[in-house]
């Protein structure tokens, strides 16, 4: 099955600063790539996600860019605010299949 | 309110009692999902239902029985837990289309279960 890694687990940044959060999934037949923000005592919120045709994708300050030959996926915010701290997971998919396969989570934090 | 409620937030059981986890989404969604969330471990699902019926059932003891009477309501019936079951049991739904599936999964905000 598929097989994705998270990297960094936690990350502290200052406000205004950015951040960046990578992963690598192992399933080259993986076409969907979603990533989720959960904060304390919620579940997980789709913030953005990428389909394997393209290879960046922008939504006002994140933005994730997708490397299918090397089979990475990485999310960036720029101009961080105190609101974004929370747990991030990546997650991969792929057609037929209806299983999400996450990360382990980034734990970002920014400082004020 | 993300359109995926789940009750209760919060249990604690005893490891001979038998409670249920109830999820219930308003969107119209045709797929709904049972996910596991333990500390520093990947989201594990546990179980899927399209248009009701169960598609998969990912290894879980059977100390975790489910069941989906239509499509918007999921349960997740537990009895003879351990304390390693103690973790977070997201609920989610989607939109599966088939060959072109939706793909966005919408999550509840969870139970957190403790077993002692």
């Amino acid at each position: 099955g598929e097989n994705v890694e998270q990297h960094p687990s936690t990350l502290s940044v200052q406000e205004g600063d950015s951040a960046v959060i990578k992963c690598t999934y192992s399933d080259s037949a993986s076409n969907y790539f979603p990533w989720y923000k959960q904060e304390l005592g919620k579940g997980p919120q789709l913030i953005i996600d990428i389909r394997s045709n393209v290879g960046e994708k922008k939504d006002q300050r994140i933005a994730v860019t997708l490397n299918k030959t090397a089979k990475h996926f990485s999310l960036h915010i720029t101009e961080t605010q105190p609101e974004d701290s929370a747990v991030y997971f990546c997650a991969a998919l792929r057609t037929g299949a209806n299983n999400l396969f996450f990360g382990t989570g980034t734990r970002l934090t920014v400082i004020p | 309110e993300t359109g995926v409620t789940q009750t209760p937030r919060h249990l604690v059981m005893g490891m001979t009692n038998k409670k249920s986890l109830k999820c219930e989404q308003h969107l119209g969604h045709n797929a709904m999902y049972w996910y596991k969330q333990s500390a520093k471990k990947p989201l594990e699902l546990m179980f899927v239902y399209n248009f009701k019926e169960q598609t998969e059932n990912n290894s879980v003891p059977s100390r975790f029985s489910p069941e989906c009477p239509n499509s918007s309501h999921l349960f997740l019936h537990l009895h003879t837990l351990q304390p390693e079951d103690s973790a977070l049991y997201l609920c989610a739904s989607s939109q599966e289309t088939g060959r072109t599936s939706h793909y966005g999964y919408t999550f509840g905000s969870g139970t957190r279960l403790t077993v002692v």
